[in-house]
């Protein structure tokens, strides 16, 4: 199994472009979070998942969108990048919302 | 929404010595999640409490949840430098609530 599987591992965008960062997970699991982490900061909430076709928005939603289209992949879009989503981002996944969540290497993610 | 609060923001503590985290919820949590994270590294779950008033012990490593399933702290006994790292609280309100909302984490440094 290879668990939580991001790409990319790293990206520099400038201000305004658009990017995807992908994130697939293998265990079959229903639940899935995608997070931010700014330096020396804890882990925010962007959007969250409980199973395919469904999404739903976290403590800091915007400048992002979701999909979830199959249970495996759950995709994070950012339009016009800012300067402000400079940071680590983190997808995570889970049985259900009592199980351990498994996480990803992350994307570092630098916007010039 | 659900806040959850964490204390000390930092901890340097000398090898050998003991440390102490500590979490609040702004509301009753279903469950309460421990995560570490090494430097450069990604959240690694370490251990769920569901019970109110819920001790667990992992070596040195000792996990409690309060009786009102609000709060609950981390002890770490006689630290080593391999302790080193980020540890963060995580929960989902009770009910019907979905969101695993983690702590701001306390950054434990260890002096050899």
């Amino acid at each position: 199994n290879a668990g939580v599987t991001q790409t990319p591992k790293f990206r520099i965008l400038k201000i305004g472009q658009s990017m995807t960062l992908q994130c697939a997970q293998d265990m079959n699991h229903n639940y899935m979070y995608w997070y931010r982490q700014d330096p020396g900061m804890g882990l925010k909430l962007i959007y969250y998942s409980v199973g395919a076709g469904i999404t739903d928005k976290g403590e800091v939603p915007n400048g992002y969108n979701v999909s979830r289209s199959t249970t495996e992949d759950f995709p994070l879009r950012l339009e016009l990048a800012a300067p402000s989503q400079t940071s680590v981002y983190f997808c995570a996944s889970g049985g259900n919302k009592n199980t351990e969540a498994f996480f990803g290497q992350g994307t570092r993610l630098t916007v010039v | 929404g659900q806040q959850v609060m964490q204390i000390p923001q930092y901890q340097h503590v000398q090898e050998g010595e003991d440390f102490t985290t500590y979490c609040n919820s702004s509301t009753t949590l279903s469950n309460i999640q421990w995560y570490k994270q090494r430097p450069g590294g990604h959240p690694v779950f370490l251990i769920q409490l569901v019970k109110s008033g819920e001790v667990k012990k992992q070596k040195r490593l000792t996990f409690q949840f309060g009786e009102a399933k609000k709060n609950s702290s981390l002890h770490i006994t006689a630290t080593q430098t391999t302790d080193v790292g980020t540890y963060f609280c995580a929960g989902i309100s009770s009910g019907s609530a979905r969101q695993l909302t983690f702590g701001s984490g306390t950054q434990l440094t260890v002096l050899p």
